[in-house]
């Protein structure tokens, strides 16, 4: 069956430290793959995209890098911030045209202590 | 939120009972997207528009029905209430399918069914 697969458990780091965090997935071939930040009480907010002929994206602290042989995704926050603490989705597209679809991981929650 | 509310923003109603939840865009996109978020499962399409009057189902539709009359409004109505459909509801929207367009989510709509 189709799944994609975020760490359920909560990432706690020290700030100043890298978070990783971590997008597996199994029976899709998406084109590209999302990465959404949701806070508490609010609606997820899109971070970054890249697509399956890319193998790394940065956006100023951000790095998402996109495996499509271990059909994984890294997301990389460098120097983090208690500000940084969130919950991360990654989603994929599934299908296409009017069909294609985003799905969603469950999302790891990350603490980032002072 | 990228020009999106929805109403109510919290909801509590009775089994059995009919629900509408709205969702309008100020954006002029043509995409829009109902999800609901539980606890274990993560973000879960239930519907979605690719324009006025198109819709199409999601991963998790019954008990679900949806209408577009108009660009920037989409509504979600729920027949018949049901506790399982206590949840948290995101409406989403996009300018152009999934496949090359990040979603901007709205605040959500908290639905507790009793």
């Amino acid at each position: 069956s189709q799944k994609i697969e975020q760490n359920s458990e909560a990432l706690n780091i020290q700030e100043g430290k890298t978070a990783t965090l971590t997008c597996n997935y199994t029976n899709y071939s998406p084109a590209y793959l999302q990465w959404y930040r949701q806070d508490p009480g609010r609606g997820p907010v899109f971070l970054l995209l890249i697509r399956e002929n890319e193998k790394e994206k940065r956006k100023e602290r951000l790095k998402v890098t996109f495996d499509t042989t271990l059909k994984q995704s890294l997301f990389h926050i460098t120097a983090s911030q208690p500000a940084d603490s969130a919950t991360y989705l990654c989603a994929l597209v599934h299908g296409s045209g009017n069909t294609g679809k985003l799905i969603f991981g469950q999302g790891t929650t990350l603490q980032v202590k002072p | 939120d990228a020009g999106i509310t929805q109403s109510p923003r919290h909801k509590v109603t009775e089994t059995g009972t009919p629900v509408t939840l709205r969702c309008h865009q100020t954006e002029n996109h043509r995409y829009m997207y109902w999800y609901r978020q539980d606890p274990g499962h993560g973000l879960r399409l239930i519907h979605y528009s690719y324009g006025v009057k198109d819709t199409d189902k999601g991963e998790v539709s019954d008990g679900y029905s949806v209408s577009r009359s108009k660009t920037e409004d989409f509504l979600l109505t729920l027949e018949s209430a049901t506790s399982s459909q206590t949840s948290v509801y995101f409406c989403a929207i996009s300018g152009r399918l999934a496949e090359q367009e990040t979603q901007y989510f709205g605040p959500g709509t908290r639905l507790l069914v009793l």
